[in-house]
């Protein structure tokens, strides 16, 4: 029963850099999110999906995008990253009013 | 944006103690969830509050629903080492899915 998963858990990359986090599950929920946790700041929603094919600005989207080729993957991209995007990353998916969260990807940008 | 309120910040307590936090928000939400994150994890749900006035239990944990809809709180009897962590609030104002977190609540536990 794998649920929820993300990759890579850690990684580092160097500004300016283009840097996919894989979002897969495994319950068919329809809803998917990406939130960001900093210290100071709580999680905050960058993105989120309804459905396949369908998505929407969090919070905090810029620098970021996202796809739903596939209910089951929420990529999501960092096309140049910047050092203010070193964070933990939290993908979540849900159905009704339940949601769940990944273990997290740690991303450090130098 | 809505935004809540979560409190107290942090808490540092003697095992054995009750504990007891809460949310405020200045909207209306549809659902409130409360989870735990521990060190190096992803959020975990804990109890999850669908109805106005709902009181919810799992285990040592007990939550409502506030009879406003603005508000809700977490308690946890007899605390034991591992209730170690931050817990959040999170409220859900429509349907969309979409969550909106409070800011934590970190609970230290002295054995």
């Amino acid at each position: 029963d794998a649920g929820i998963t993300q990759s890579p858990r850690y990684k580092i990359t160097e500004t300016g850099r283009q840097v996919t986090l894989m979002c897969h599950q495994t319950w068919s929920h329809s809803y998917m999110f990406w939130y960001r946790q900093d210290l100071g700041h709580g999680l905050r929603l960058i993105y989120y999906s309804a459905a396949a094919d369908i998505t929407d600005k969090g919070e905090v989207p810029d620098g970021y995008v996202v796809s739903r080729s596939k209910t089951e993957n929420f990529p999501l991209t960092l096309e140049s990253a910047t050092r203010s995007q070193t964070s933990v990353y939290f993908c979540a998916s849900g159905q009704g009013n339940t949601i769940y969260f990944g273990e997290g990807s740690w991303l450090t940008v130098v | 944006g809505q935004q809540l309120n979560q409190s107290p910040q942090s808490m540092f307590i003697q095992e054995g103690e009750d504990v007891s936090m809460n949310c405020t928000s200045s909207s209306i939400f549809n659902t409130w969830l409360w989870y735990k994150q521990d060190p190096g994890e992803g959020p975990v749900l804990l109890i999850a509050l669908y109805k106005a006035g709902e009181l919810t239990s799992n285990g040592r944990l007990t939550a409502q629903f506030g009879i406003t809809r603005k508000d809700s709180f977490l308690n946890i009897s007899a605390s034991i080492p591992s209730d170690v962590g931050i817990y959040f609030c999170a409220g859900q104002p429509s349907n969309t899915g979409k969550l909106i977190f409070g800011q934590g609540t970190t609970l230290q536990v002295k054995p």
